[in-house]
């Protein structure tokens, strides 16, 4: 049972352009979700997240929405740069007993061209 | 740089065999968690220690297993190895709250 899902594998936009990446998720007690940018050979590395409090969260280039109602949310990167080209996680987080473990995604390839 | 370190980056073993991997966390953090990624897999969380003590278990084997000592460093201890263990583990550490830092990596090859 996957509980949080990416459901594009990868994402091809033009330098400059917005990237928008996608990710649902089935447990309505996830109460955190964050994305993390990940290289090839490196650890990921954590971007932003968002509160289920709140609906934006925004952070330089990057600004990420969260739909409670429709279980869904979507990380905007505006605009994007070929360093931007990476794989892109969302997680999610229930923090149930303080146990702070992640639910992630299995990711999004984004390419950005020149 | 996270401030979280692996060794080793790679691990070259055998089926049967035991490895240790270990994680430091950054400074100041209490909570080290595991999480293996094999090949074409999202990352799976495996079990979490806060302060020395185990605070959350996922999908971990009874193969496996890890601790942590009291400086906070963690070592993930896999056993009885297979094939299918072969996969990237990252560690990572939290002070408290929801943001993870995630170490290097260790790169398993079970042959």
């Amino acid at each position: 049972d996957q509980q949080v899902k990416q459901n594009s594998p990868s994402l091809s936009v033009q330098e400059g352009r917005i990237s928008i990446l996608n990710c649902d998720y089935t447990n309505s007690m996830f109460d955190y979700f964050l994305w993390y940018k990940k290289y090839p050979a490196e650890g990921p590395t954590f971007l932003i997240s968002i509160s289920s409090i709140k609906d934006k969260n925004e952070d330089g280039r990057f600004t990420v929405f969260l739909n409670k109602s429709a279980k869904h949310l979507s990380l905007h990167i505006v605009p994007s740069q070929p360093g931007d080209s990476a794989v892109y996680f969302c997680a999610a987080s229930a923090n149930s007993g303080n146990t702070g473990k992640l639910i992630f995604g299995q990711g999004t390839t984004l390419q950005v061209k020149p | 740089d996270s401030g979280v370190t692996q060794t080793p980056k790679h691990l070259i073993t055998a089926t049967g065999q035991r490895v240790t991997l270990r994680c430091s966390p950054r400074s100041g953090d209490l909570s080290v968690y595991w999480y293996q990624q094999s090949l074409d897999q999202g990352l799976q969380f495996l079990i979490q220690y806060y302060n020395g003590e185990e605070r959350a278990k996922g999908n971990i084997l009874e193969r496996f297993s890890a601790q942590q000592f009291p400086d906070l460093h963690s070592e993930l201890n896999l056993s009885s190895l297979e094939l299918g263990d072969s996969a990237l583990y990252f560690c990572a550490s939290s002070e408290q709250g929801y943001e993870q830092f995630f170490g290097p990596g260790t790169r398993l090859t079970v042959l």
